[in-house]
């Protein structure tokens, strides 16, 4: 069974430019999350959509991130204009059904803003 | 809000040792507990799910205990190798909620 795949592994970016990670979770997943994990902490969540819908994204700065999964599937968050302080590492997880069942993560998206 | 702490924040622990990282929440309404292992510049690894119905879990060399009623999870390794190090997190996901709250993890090194 094929993994949850993320892309791109890396970017560099100035400030103020925009970025878009992309993820393809398990096939089947309904349930999709993204998280920003910063150097040192555990993963904070962005947002959660549960087949197309968004469940949760209170914490999702919304002045400047966007997210959205297209027919269920594949997902893209979106920065735009990015912060110093947005350099992290981004993480897609999808698990089974719609309660929160057993997460399966990428690999991440190591995001560098100068 | 639920809250997770992991402690201690890093353990260095000699090859062959056994060890204990701990996990605790404060809302004991949880639905399950997963435990990961995160490798420097990757993504997380699942290790261990306990459902909220259950007391333990074993994998290999890996146990993993939860104590609801007090807001406890260990995670016992046993014979620890160099190859177990890494940052160990928990996540807990709460009953009144769809989300999983992680802890800011125990970074473990394992001294050949």
């Amino acid at each position: 069974e094929a993994g949850v795949a993320q892309s791109p592994r890396y970017k560099i970016i100035e400030k103020r430019q925009s970025v878009a990670f992309w993820c393809n979770p398990i096939s089947g997943h309904a349930t999709l999350y993204w998280y920003q994990q910063i150097l040192g902490q555990g993963p904070k969540l962005l947002i959660q959509f549960q087949n197309n819908g968004v469940v949760d994204d209170s914490q999702l700065p919304k002045d400047r991130f966007s997210a959205e999964r297209l027919k269920g599937v594949d997902s893209t968050l979106k920065i735009q204009p990015a912060k110093l302080e947005d350099s992290a590492v981004y993480l897609c997880a999808s698990s089974p059904g719609l309660a929160p069942r057993e997460q399966f993560f990428g690999p991440g998206t190591r995001l560098t803003v100068l | 809000k639920q809250e997770v702490t992991q402690i201690p924040a890093a353990l260095s622990v000699p090859e062959g040792e056994n060890l204990v990282l701990n996990c605790s929440f404060t809302d004991s309404a949880i639905y399950n507990l997963q435990w990961f292992r995160q490798d420097p510049g990757k993504g997380l690894t699942s290790l261990l799910l306990i459902q909220s119905s259950q007391r333990e879990q074993t994998s290999g060399r890996l146990n993993a205990s939860l104590d609801k009623s007090s807001g406890r999870s260990t995670l016992y390794i046993a014979a620890s190798q160099p190859g177990d190090s890494a940052t160990y997190l928990c996540a807990v996901s709460s009953v009144t909620g769809n989300q999983f709250y992680f802890g800011t993890g125990t970074s473990l090194t394992v001294i050949p």
